[in-house]
């Protein structure tokens, strides 16, 4: 099955960092990659990135290149992603995601429970 | 950027409904396509992979279809647990990218 928990709510000042923690158990985790989605408020669904769970080789969205970098820690089963120089644009909810991927077919198939970042003054 | 355009972006429908959503393509993605629900307040969950694979526990009166630019979710007959948010995403190129969403209400 598996099961991804992440970290607390945020709130963090315009400019600072946001680390969000994501730790998996029920699955191997160097089996899968990783992948990140934020949610504004009222809005749709953004993909950020992804890293492997099994080399760390990661790929971010072009968008939040050099603001971003997502890391993993194989010994305890957690994803990391990091987001700096915040804006009042980044306030949403994020979740870390695992992909299936079987023969090229892939998925987002189990969903964190989601981190809320607020980035207020 | 592939982009993904949901119709219609809102629908109200009844208990025992037969309800279609689309998802057209700017470009050809194969069957590179999968489709989630997503309840207020809540996650999103996959229903679909594959274009027209059915998640293992979705209910099969979730059903998908599709190739190429043009895909469709549909929902056999609504049950009261089905409104919610609906995404569709594709997986064929980076960044990945998901539909704008259709608002599923009860009429």
């Amino acid at each position: 099955q598996g099961h991804l928990v992440q970290s607390g709510g945020e709130v963090k000042s315009p400019g600072a960092s946001v680390k969000v923690s994501c730790k998996a158990s029920g699955y191997t985790f160097t089996y899968y990659t990783l992948s990140w989605v934020r949610q504004a408020p009222r809005q749709g669904l953004e993909w950020m990135g992804w890293i492997s769970g099994y080399n760390s080789d990661a790929k971010y969205a072009q968008k939040f290149q050099g603001r971003v970098t997502m890391t993993t820690d194989a010994s305890t089963s957690t994803a990391y992603m990091e987001l700096r120089s915040l804006g009042s644009d980044d306030t949403g909810v994020y979740y870390c995601v695992r992909v299936v991927d079987a023969a090229m077919v892939m998925a987002f198939d189990i969903w964190g429970q989601g981190t809320m970042v607020t980035v207020s003054s | 950027a592939i982009q993904l355009t949901q119709s219609p972006s809102s629908l109200s429908a009844s208990v025992g409904d037969r309800v279609t959503i689309t998802c057209r393509s700017s470009q050809g993605i194969s069957r590179a396509l999968a489709w989630y629900q997503q309840k207020p307040g809540k996650t999103p969950k996959l229903l679909i992979y594959d274009a027209s694979s059915l998640q293992s526990g979705v209910p099969s009166r979730f059903s998908g279809s599709g190739s190429g630019t043009d895909f469709t979710l549909t929902i056999s007959s609504l049950q009261p647990e089905d409104f919610a948010t609906f995404y569709c995403q594709q997986f064929h190129s980076f960044p990945l990218t998901f539909g704008g969403g259709t608002n599923l209400e009860i009429k």
